[in-house]
Order: C-alpha cells, then structure tokens, then sequence
C-alpha cells in the first residue's frame, strides 16, 4: 500500500525549532522528488519546500527561507524537514507529498498531516 | 512567489456546471504545462483531480475537465453533485518554486 506517514509536530515558542518526519512505504521512495505543503488555520494551502529525489537540492518558499532545511534518507525512505527560529506564522498543518513521477509537479499521495503550533 | 489568483468561492445547483479559474503569469501557469488542481473537503486532505492540466489520474470522474489559456487555467465541474462541495485548489510549476491558488469554495446550493 502506498502511504506516507508524518509526523514530529508540537506545540513550541517562537525561536524555538522542530523536525518533521515523512515515512514513505508501499513505493520506490527514492525515485520521487517530495514536498512539504502547509495550511495555516483556515487558510490555503502554501508550498513550503521541494527536494529532488535524490536530495542533491532543495527549494524553498521566501517565508521559510534560511531557517528551514529539507533532507531525505532514501536508505530510510524518510525525509525531514528541519524547521528553525519558528514563528507564529509558521503555525500550520504541514502535509508531506510525493510529486509525480516525472516530475509533473502533480502531487499524488499526501501525509495525513502534522500540526505545528507556535505559541507562548 | 504570489499565490495564483482563485475566485474566493462559486456555486451551482445540482446537474449543472461551474467553472473555476486560475490565474497566474508568464512566468508559471503562462510557462508550463504543469498546472494541477486538488479537491479538499473539510478536514480532510487534499486529493489530486487533475494534472498537467487536464490529464485525470485513475479514479477521477470525467466531470472534472481542465483546460488553459494563456496565463489562466480553469476546472470545470459538470454535473454538480452535493459531494462536490468543497475547496478546490489550483498549482503551477514556476521554474524553481511551486505556487498554489488562494482556493474556491465551491457551493452546491
């Protein structure tokens, strides 16, 4: 079955830092690039950052540039997303997903989400 | 990196049509063939409808068709049904980046 699992969010303080975990099964991890996509209370939902599949790079949104890192173990099949000097506009759900092979940049198989609080 | 621009919300009776667009620039909805649009009921994740802009993944329903113009996309839903009510979200390629639509509220009245 193809799945993804996340987790690792909390409630934490501004400043404060996470790390997020996405567990892939059912498929060939290493053969997708992934993204994480978050949605704030209420609101859309906002791109976050994308990794190649073979974690040579990775891309960010300007809101979360320079204090966010993406990484992925394909070993693992695990991939993280470091969140860093968090603010409370970082409160969201944050969704990992697999981008359709490719990539078409189509997002085919979503995490359940992990809720991320900042809050003092 | 600006959000593409969704009508905020729409709405149909059932049986009949609703278009929703998205609009984005020359430089990802414009640029690309790789628009995609998602379905999200409330509390739920979101599910993929359409990709490259109108290809339908296994599962889909052909009452979801997608199509583009220039530098905006629409999904058109035929047929409403009251399962249709939902948030519908629009995404673009852009090069470097991925940008999403605001999201419509769809309406089966």
């Amino acid at each position: 079955q193809v799945q993804l699992v996340d987790s690792g969010g909390d409630l934490v303080k501004p400043g404060g830092s996470l790390r997020l975990t996405c567990s892939a099964s059912g498929f060939t991890f290493s053969a997708y690039f992934m993204i994480w996509v978050r949605q704030a209370p209420g609101k859309g939902l906002e791109w976050v950052s994308h990794i190649s599949d073979t974690g040579r790079f990775a891309k960010y949104s300007d809101s979360v540039k320079g204090r966010f890192t993406m990484s992925r173990d394909n070993a693992k099949n695990s991939m993280y997303l470091q969140m860093d000097s968090l603010r409370a506009e970082d409160t969201a759900v944050y969704y990992c997903a697999r981008v359709s092979w490719g990539p078409t940049w189509a997002f085919n198989i979503w995490g359940r989400g992990t809720s991320v609080t900042v809050s003092s | 990196q600006s959000a593409l621009t969704q009508p905020r919300s729409v709405s149909g009776s059932p049986g009949q049509s609703v278009t929703i667009s998205c609009t984005g620039t020359t430089d990802d909805v414009g640029a690309y063939n790789f628009v995609s649009w998602y379905q999200q009921s409330p509390g739920t994740v979101p599910k993929l409808l359409l990709y490259e802009v109108s290809q339908r993944p296994s599962g889909v329903p052909d009452r979801f068709s997608g199509f583009k113009s220039g530098n905006t996309a629409s999904l058109t839903i035929s047929g409403l049904q009251a399962e249709d009510e939902a948030d519908y979200y629009c995404t673009s390629y852009a090069g470097t980046h991925v940008i999403f639509g605001g999201g419509t509220k769809l309406t089966v009245v």
